[in-house]
């Protein structure tokens, strides 16, 4: 079955470790999006890619970092200069095509605990 | 700019009664409109959309949704709760023919319970 793998679910991180969270898809999709969500505020993007070797910023782009060396891997590292890391990151991917209704699907989500 | 508004970050139903998930929005164009489920520590599935064609739109799992214009709404229902219905739910809105979902903008959720 076709889907989106983000691992690990739960981390453990002290203060200042950087952390990398992987995202796999084997959906073909172009773009892929990592979104974090903090209760009572849904969802916030951090970073996109619509192609291989390229990506942008989204809203709360600050302490994290991406790579997108291979169509099917998107890591979201989250760095020691993000100040409030402990959230719950979702993984997503779409098609890139020009309608603008493109569904995202999502992986199962990695919680990040800070401690 | 566009923007969409959940109201009720928590509502509760008795099993077999009607759901109703309000979601307003705000948009200068015609809009793309979206609900999506999330359970406990999974990620979202989409459970319909609204493309500008048919106004009353139909899900998965009984539940379907109404666009209307005038009143810029885009409000969930469902007739009849079932405890399987406990989740959060994810209003969203988009530009029509805008090419990338990175210019999808959700609400802030709304925690549906079901009373025994």
């Amino acid at each position: 079955d076709g889907g989106i793998t983000q691992s690990p679910k739960y981390l453990f991180r002290k203060e200042g470790q950087n952390v990398t969270l992987s995202c796999e898809q084997n959906l073909n999709h172009d773009a892929m999006y990592w979104y974090r969500q903090d209760p009572g505020q849904g969802l916030r993007l951090i970073y996109y890619s619509q192609i291989v070797n390229d990506f942008q910023k989204g809203d709360i782009a600050e302490g994290y970092s991406v790579s997108r060396e291979k169509k099917e891997s998107f890591p979201l590292t989250v760095t020691s200069a993000q100040k409030n890391p402990t959230a719950f990151y979702l993984c997503a991917s779409s098609i890139l095509w020009g309608s603008g209704a493109n569904v995202l699907t999502f992986g199962a989500g990695s919680r990040l605990t800070v401690l | 700019a566009q923007s969409v508004t959940q109201l009720g970050s928590h509502v509760s139903v008795s099993e077999g009664a009607l759901v109703l998930l309000r979601c307003n929005y705000s948009s200068s164009v015609p809009p793309y409109l979206f609900w999506y489920v999330q359970y406990p520590n999974q990620g979202l599935q989409l459970l319909l959309k609204y493309t500008s064609a048919a106004t009353l739109v139909k899900g998965i799992n009984g539940f379907e949704a109404e666009f209307k214009k005038s009143e810029t709404s885009f409000h969930l229902t469902k007739p009849s709760a079932h405890m399987s219905d406990a989740a959060e739910y994810f209003c969203a809105v988009t530009r029509s023919g805008y090419s990338s979902a990175s210019k999808i903008i959700f609400g802030s959720g709304t925690r549906l319970s079901i009373r025994p």
